[in-house]
This record gives structure tokens, sequence and C-alpha cells, in this order.
């Protein structure tokens, strides 16, 4: 099945500093991916669509210039939390599809959890 | 817009018992509905995905079946096991062209041994 590897799971940083994560799609190739983020005991909500060789789009709320989105091929996809804050400690989650719109199943990483201290 | 809700947000019953967790959203004009998994610290596992022509879908012993009309899904286990013991996570696709996704809260099932 495809399979959705994303990296690291656990990332502990100091406040102001950068942290990038990865999502790799290992079997198949995915033209957009999502990236969320979710809070203890709430739903995962969407940050942003990131699309293969194009401007991600940002969910109402997100700040485009602190989460950098990046989707330089079809199998990997990148956010990078600049300046990370205390406030921005949380489970980042990346999704993709194997096929665009959405009558596919949406597969998912294994999460990063990043604690900013 | 479309608002997803589960309901209990938590529920906890012995081993061997069936159980049925609730999902409704506020909007019927969904594509699909799929089930997660997710157990703590890790990300999701895909469980069951429902087109919006269907009216159920099986997995061993999970059935999740979909009204559209009303706007419900329930997903049934059947025979539960600890191992089964997770947050379960429903989540709409209402057509928007890239495809993501609306999700509940989750319902954290504990399954005693």
């Amino acid at each position: 099945g495809a399979v959705v590897s994303q990296h690291p799971s656990r990332v502990i940083c100091k406040s102001g500093t950068s942290v990038k994560i990865e999502c790799r799609s290992l079997d198949f190739q995915a033209t957009t991916m999502f990236w969320y983020r979710q809070f203890p005991k709430q739903s995962l909500m969407l940050m942003a669509t990131s699309n293969e060789g194009s401007k991600a789009t940002y969910e109402q709320g997100v700040e485009k210039d602190k989460f950098l989105i990046n989707h330089a091929s079809l199998t990997l996809s990148t956010l990078t939390v600049t300046s990370a804050h205390p406030e921005d400690s949380s489970f980042y989650i990346c999704s993709a599809r194997v096929d665009r719109g959405g009558n596919s199943p949406l597969h998912f990483g294994n999460g990063t959890r990043l604690t900013v201290t | 817009k479309q608002e997803v809700t589960q309901i209990p947000a938590a529920l906890s019953v012995p081993e061997g018992e069936n159980l049925v967790l609730n999902c409704s959203f506020t909007d019927s004009a969904i594509y699909n509905l799929q089930w997660f998994r997710q157990d703590p610290g890790k990300g999701l596992t895909s469980l069951l995905l429902i087109q919006s022509s269907q009216r159920e879908q099986t997995s061993g012993r999970l059935n999740a079946s979909l009204d559209k009309s009303s706007g419900r899904s329930t997903l049934y286990i059947a025979a539960s096991q600890p191992g089964d013991s997770a947050t379960y996570l429903c989540a709409v696709w209402d057509g928007g062209s890239q495809g993501n996704l609306i999700f509940g809260k989750g319902t954290k099932l504990s399954v005693k041994p």
C-alpha cells in the first residue's frame, strides 16, 4: 500500500531557531500533499496544501512566512517552521493522495512532535 | 461551513464487546467519508473509505455505514480487543479540488482486558 514517511518523528528546539520537517511518498508520486497541525484533544487542522512545482496554498490564519512549504519533487514536501516559538509546539502531520481529488484514501505520515523551549 | 462532530469523545469498554462510534456532519454534500485510527503520538492509519454513493464498507471486524442525507456515519467494531485502543477520527471530503479533508475531534477508545 501507499506509504508516507515523515521525518523527524520528534524534535526539540530552542526558541528562535528553525526546524525542517520532511514528508516523502515512498512508493507513489504525490502531486499534492497536505500539512496538518494537531493540538491536544483537538482535531487535525489543515495548515496548507502543497502542490509540486508551485506555491503552497495556505489556510486562513496560517502565516506563510513562518511556515515555509516546499514541494520540489513528486515525492517530497518540506515544512520549515521559522523562528519557532513555544506556541508553535504541536504535532505536525503530512498526508498525500495517490491521485488528484478526493476519491482515493488519504495516507498519512507518522507525524512530528515539535517542542519549542 | 462543514463541521464534523464525533460522539462520544471517549469510550471505555471491556474486551469482547461490540461498539459503535458516531460521526455527524453538517453539510450532506460530501463526496466521501473516511475513518482513521490514531495511536498516541503517531500519524493516522486509514481504516475505511466510503464513497457518497455507498452505504457501508467492511474490513475485518470493522464496518462503517454512511447515511449522507441525515449527515451521519457510524463505525462498528465487533468483538473489541485491547489492541483496538486508540483514537478514531472521521473525516469528510466536500469535493474541493485539492482533496483535503475536514476532521472531527475523534473518539478515544479504551478496551480493557
